[in-house]
């Protein structure tokens, strides 16, 4: 059974250009979130998809845009790169029927995103 | 707002010592609360996690008991290994977002 897939694994930007970034969600899960993971900090969240639709946002400028496809799979879109968007980018996948907390997030490998 | 605090690294240890990494939070609700650890170039592993208060989570000899009393979650090891070298974060789940703490980086020197 395939975890969260994401892909690339890294990449390189220059300033300015936009980037798109995938993930797969675990088999059974029909929920994506984007958490963005600077160096030497802890995961901060993006926002979240579910049903095709951005379900909940953080504190992050419209530069950062999302979609959630038919087949629960999920892109990441950012604009106007900056230095300060070097980071690595974390998918998790849930499944928004589970009754119990954690409800089974599970974590991709991440994309390391370089803004150069 | 919801936040987590823990103690900052890093933290060496010999092999078979006794770890303890804290962590306290502030949260307006009832969160659940959980260690994730991540090893190099990997994303994130659930270690453990607690849903209220006074649960004791733990795995692969890891354990944090939920203290609502003074909002904290420390993780504990009686004796480490090696193989436990990583850096560690504590988090709160709320709603359907998680928050962490800065991570807490561990090496297990033989």
């Amino acid at each position: 059974d395939a975890g969260v897939t994401q892909s690339p694994t890294h990449l390189i930007k220059t300033r300015g250009q936009q980037v798109t970034l995938r993930c797969s969600p675990k088999s059974g899960h029909d929920t994506v979130s984007w958490y963005q993971q600077a160096l030497g900090q802890g995961p901060q969240f993006i926002f979240q998809y579910y049903e095709e639709e951005e379900r909940q946002r953080g504190n992050f400028p419209d530069r950062f845009s999302g979609h959630q496809f038919p087949n629960y799979s999920s892109e990441l879109n950012v604009n106007a790169l900056l230095l300060g968007d070097s980071a690595l980018y974390l998918c998790a996948s849930s499944w928004v029927g589970s009754q119990m907390p954690n409800y089974g997030y599970t974590f991709g490998s991440g994309t390391r995103l370089t803004v150069v | 707002g919801d936040s987590v605090t823990q103690m900052e690294g890093p933290v060496t240890l010999s092999e078979e010592a006794f770890l303890t990494i804290n962590c306290t939070y502030t949260a307006t609700g009832y969160p659940s609360l959980f260690w994730y650890v991540q090893y190099p170039g990997e994303g994130l592993q659930l270690l453990l996690k607690a849903t209220k208060a006074d649960d004791k989570g733990s795995n692969k000899g890891f354990e944090a008991t939920y203290r609502k009393e003074t909002t904290s979650f420390h993780l504990e090891k009686g004796s480490v290994q090696v193989s436990d070298s990583a850096v560690y974060f504590c988090a709160l789940l709320t709603g359907n977002q998680f928050y962490f703490g800065t991570g807490t980086s561990l090496t297990v020197i033989p």
